[in-house]
């Protein structure tokens, strides 16, 4: 697509349950990005990939966080057991290439509530 | 690791005054350096960047920033400021070279008074 799209825009659901988000990234984009971001801080990194590589995930903060990107564009990140500390606006950015230049475009985010 | 630090949370400043915010990265070589701009219900829009050359890079919107190696800052400026520069302000820093963890810093969020 013509820029990174993110569904659900809002989402709220109850402790315990299990959430995905989406990301469609801008289409000529090898490398994505999930970022979380808490109310009143900066975006934290989750993972990235490279096609549907995921050469870093260190920023997943539990096990019952997982993202995916099995053909290389669409990704989508899951939260197992949602709990209330997981609220916050996650957000996808992809970039386009090696040897760019290095800009990460964004979508505009999709805000997980967890009551 | 790197990591960025931005030390002012929120800044007030008149419209058409001068504004500058600061930015410290940590990261052992020289480094990628951005930053971003988030307006309200808004995703992150690239400002402008440091890679290597002129260390002072000229971006959109009239700002400009001032890589000095050794202050590690990267702080951000711009003569004259305007209402619509209301947002928030985020710097960025990445590895050279290659796919790479962009980290960024918590932001300053800046105010603009008539």
């Amino acid at each position: 697509g013509a820029g990174v799209s993110q569904s659900p825009r809002y989402k709220v659901t109850k402790r315990g349950q299990d959430v995905t988000l989406r990301c469609d990234p801008i289409s000529s984009h090898a490398t994505l990005y999930w970022y979380q971001q808490a109310l009143g801080q900066g975006p934290e990194f989750l993972t990235y990939f490279n096609y549907e590589a995921q050469p870093d995930k260190s920023g997943l903060p539990s096990d019952r966080f997982s993202a995916e990107r099995p053909e290389g564009s669409i990704s989508t990140l899951t939260i197992q057991r949602t709990e209330q500390r997981d609220s916050a606006m996650y957000r996808c950015a992809s970039r386009q290439s090696r040897g760019d230049t290095g800009e990460l475009f964004f979508g505009e985010g999709s805000r997980l509530t967890v009551l | 690791a790197q990591s960025v630090t931005q030390p002012d949370i929120h800044i007030t400043v008149s419209e058409g005054a001068s504004l500058e915010l600061r930015c410290n990265y940590s990261y052992g070589a020289t480094p990628y350096l951005f930053w971003y701009v988030q307006s309200p219900g808004q995703g992150l829009q690239l400002l402008l960047k440091y890679f290597s050359g002129d260390t002072l890079v000229q971006g959109i919107k009239g700002f400009e920033a001032e890589f000095k190696r050794s202050q590690s800052s990267f702080n951000l400026r711009k003569p004259s400021v305007h209402w619509s520069d209301a947002a928030e302000y985020f710097c960025a820093v990445a590895r050279s070279g290659g796919y790479q963890k962009v980290t960024f810093g918590t932001g300053t969020k800046l105010q603009v008074i008539p």
